[in-house]
């Protein structure tokens, strides 16, 4: 079983442009979820789509947008970078919720200079 | 909302020490708990989880965790730590009922394991 995939694996960027971070979820899983883990700050959440829909946001920006696609692959995109936005943003997917934990991807590891 | 406090920022044990890790949340209702672990250059893994029932859970790797309700702790342990234990452990709640399922993380413990 192919496991959560998340490309590309890194992704150099200036500031003020855009970055597209893309995630195919485990076979199956219809919940996909979006992390930043920045240095020294653990995971903190930034999306969560199931069944198409973004059912929850946490405390970022609006310029951290997302969707989730028909066949449940989801992107991330990040509007106007800022110096602060380089860190690895992980994926995770699940079976409809978080209840049973997630399985993560390798993460994309964004850097804005 | 939940959150989840992981005191022990950096934890540096020889070989065969005992091992644990102190994970607290805050949360008034019936919560899953999760320990994840982030070996060097890996994705997350889920090392053991707690849904309900007996509070001593058992994970891989011979790690184990103790849910102590009294003191919203969980806290990870395993008897006798080994260098390949060397890695990041995230603690995470998600409340058990609720629209909001989501996994809240504490910041992470850096292991590091001497030989």
């Amino acid at each position: 079983e192919a496991g959560v995939t998340q490309s590309p694996t890194h992704l150099i960027k200036t500031r003020g442009q855009q970055a597209t971070l893309r995630c195919s979820p485990i076979s199956g899983h219809t919940s996909v979820y979006w992390y930043q883990q920045a240095l020294g700050l653990g995971l903190q959440f930034l999306l969560w789509y199931d069944e198409g829909e973004e059912r929850n946001r946490g405390n970022f920006p609006p310029r951290f947008s997302g969707r989730q696609f028909p066949n449940y692959s989801s992107e991330l995109n990040v509007n106007a970078l800022e110096l602060e936005d380089s860190a690895l943003y992980l994926c995770a997917s699940s079976l409809g919720g978080a209840s049973y934990g997630y399985t993560f991807g390798s993460g994309t590891r964004l850097t804005v200079v | 909302a939940q959150s989840v406090s992981q005191h022990n920022h950096h934890v540096i044990l020889s070989e065969a020490a005992s091992l644990e890790l102190g994970c607290n949340y805050s949360y008034g209702g019936t919560v899953n708990l999760f320990w994840y672990v982030q070996y060097p250059g890996q994705h997350l893994q889920l090392l053991l989880k707690y849904f309900s029932g007996d509070p001593l859970v058992k994970g891989i790797k011979g790690f184990e965790a103790e849910f102590i309700k009294s003191k919203f702790s969980f806290n990870l342990r395993k008897p006798s730590v080994q260098w390949s234990d060397t890695a990041e452990y995230f603690c995470a709640v998600n409340p058990a009922t609720g629209t909001a399922s989501k996994l809240t993380f504490g910041t992470g413990t850096r292991l590091q394991v001497t030989l």
